[in-house]
């Protein structure tokens, strides 16, 4: 089955205990990227990648890091989590150059105390 | 930037009635897609209906219709023979033909199915 897995579904941490959310597809998209959900701003782009080893910067990139050194990996960082880093973030994958829309994973609720 | 924006945040629709959300965008480009996902109590975020700038023709999927106004930049979702099954958070996005995959979306309208 296609998918794209994100693990924990949940976590609670504590501020500056550093966490990684893992992302995985089995469709071999090229293309992955994470956004974070927020009440009344939508889903806002942290990170993205477009291939192996290639990653950039979306719109809210601060206080996260991202890698890709695997085409089905892509996993998201917080170094040192804040408070203000709790949200729901969405891992997405997709084809690059067709009209093909972003296959998401099934989300992780992350709560930073 | 490109900018997505949804007026409202809040929609409610008797069972089986149409209901309109609506969806308009701000780009300098020609060549782009707009979708309408659904994100249901489950947070699954599910693609409901795509449409290609360059196609006049609106896209429809079963229950659901689009009407594309590429000149005024509206994106509008119609759901018709609403179901309660409908009831979750509407998302518009842009996605830009030059920009690889990458999404904007905007802020989200919540719809309430009314039995």
């Amino acid at each position: 089955e296609a998918q794209v897995t994100q693990n924990p579904r949940y976590l609670i941490t504590v501020t500056g205990k550093k966490l990684t959310v893992t992302c995985s597809q089995n469709m071999n998209h090229e293309y992955m990227s994470w956004y974070r959900q927020d009440p009344g701003l939508g889903l806002r782009q942290i990170y993205y990648s477009m291939n192996v080893e290639v990653t950039d910067k979306g719109d809210v990139p601060e206080g996260y890091k991202v890698s890709r050194k695997e085409k089905r990996n892509f996993p998201l960082i917080l170094e040192s989590p804040s408070p203000n880093q709790t949200s729901l973030y969405f891992c997405a994958s997709s084809r690059t150059g067709e009209f093909q829309p972003q296959h998401f994973g099934d989300g992780t609720r992350l709560s930073i105390l | 930037a490109q900018t997505v924006t949804q007026s409202q945040p809040e929609m409610s629709v008797q069972e089986a009635e149409t209901v309109t959300l609506s969806c308009t965008y701000d780009t300098s480009e020609s060549d782009y897609y707009l979708f309408w996902y659904k994100q249901p109590p489950s947070r699954q975020m599910i693609l409901v209906i795509r449409q290609e700038a360059y196609k006049q023709q609106n896209a429809t999927e079963n229950r659901f219709s689009v009407n594309f106004q590429k000149a005024a930049k509206s994106f509008s979702l119609k759901i018709s023979d609403s179901q309660l099954g409908d009831a979750a958070m509407y998302f518009c996005a842009y996605r830009e033909e030059t920009s690889g995959s990458r999404l904007t979306f905007g802020e989200g309208t919540q719809l309430t199915v009314n039995p």
